[in-house]
């Protein structure tokens, strides 16, 4: 079955930039998805078709694709964004819909 | 203003069975499909199943196949969720979520609804 590999944790400083990493087999040949859940809440989607933020998401969020290996960028780190974030794909080959197993933004 | 509000959940024992919904607003649902996914206590999103805006397509991911039915009633704008012989492993926060087809992001999702499988 397709799998989708992110860290666990990504610690960054305020006002820097954290890049949050989502490997699978030929994942730039799919779509990749990014959402954002902070705790106790559900999630919200960052991240469209690898790269195309919904409206009302902030620009310092960002996204890209190619390869084994989509990333999710975050400039000007906010505390506010400090959170688990998960990247998503779907797999043609068995039409299944995979999650990475998330990572956790601490914000420091 | 979309909504999803999923309800249904609750504590069974093992084997039983729940049956979960979710009633949509603010979009037009019978456009979209529609999809449950789940999170244990403390670990990651889980897909789960996943219907066609018509219904006539249908997947579940391995963990539920056999055990979970999932199906809509686009009249009534509403997804619901059949789970039979409950397990303790799918205890998890269950959340319904829109997307435009099935290769396609969850543009929408509820609030959840927690499903406790224990004796």
């Amino acid at each position: 079955s397709y799998e989708l590999t992110q860290p666990p944790s990504v610690s960054v400083s305020p006002g820097q930039t954290a890049s949050i990493t989502c490997s699978g087999d030929k994942l730039g040949d799919k779509y990749a998805s990014w959402y954002q859940q902070r705790p106790g809440q559900s999630p919200v989607l960052l991240i469209y078709r690898d790269s195309t933020r919904p409206s009302g998401i902030p620009e310092r969020f960002s996204g890209s694709n190619s390869g084994n290996t989509a990333t999710l960028t975050i400039s000007g780190t906010q505390a506010m964004d400090e959170a688990d974030y998960y990247c998503q794909a779907w797999d043609s080959s068995t039409e299944y819909v995979v999650f990475g197993g998330g990572t956790k933004v601490t914000v420091l | 203003q979309v909504q999803l509000v999923e309800s249904g959940g609750g504590l069974v024992k093992p084997g039983g069975s729940l049956r979960l919904s979710c009633a949509a607003s603010g979009f037009t649902f019978s456009d979209y499909y529609m999809s449950w996914i789940r999170q244990a206590p403390g670990k990651g999103l889980e897909w789960v199943s996943y219907i066609s805006s018509s219904g006539d397509t249908i997947y579940y991911a391995d963990s539920v196949k056999g055990r979970f039915t999932i199906s809509r009633d686009n009249a009534k704008n509403s997804l619901y969720l059949q789970m039979n012989s409950l397990r303790a492993e799918d205890t998890a926060v269950y959340y319904c979520a829109g997307g435009a087809g099935a290769n396609t992001q969850f543009e929408y999702w509820g609030q959840g609804t927690l499903v406790t499988v224990s004796s």
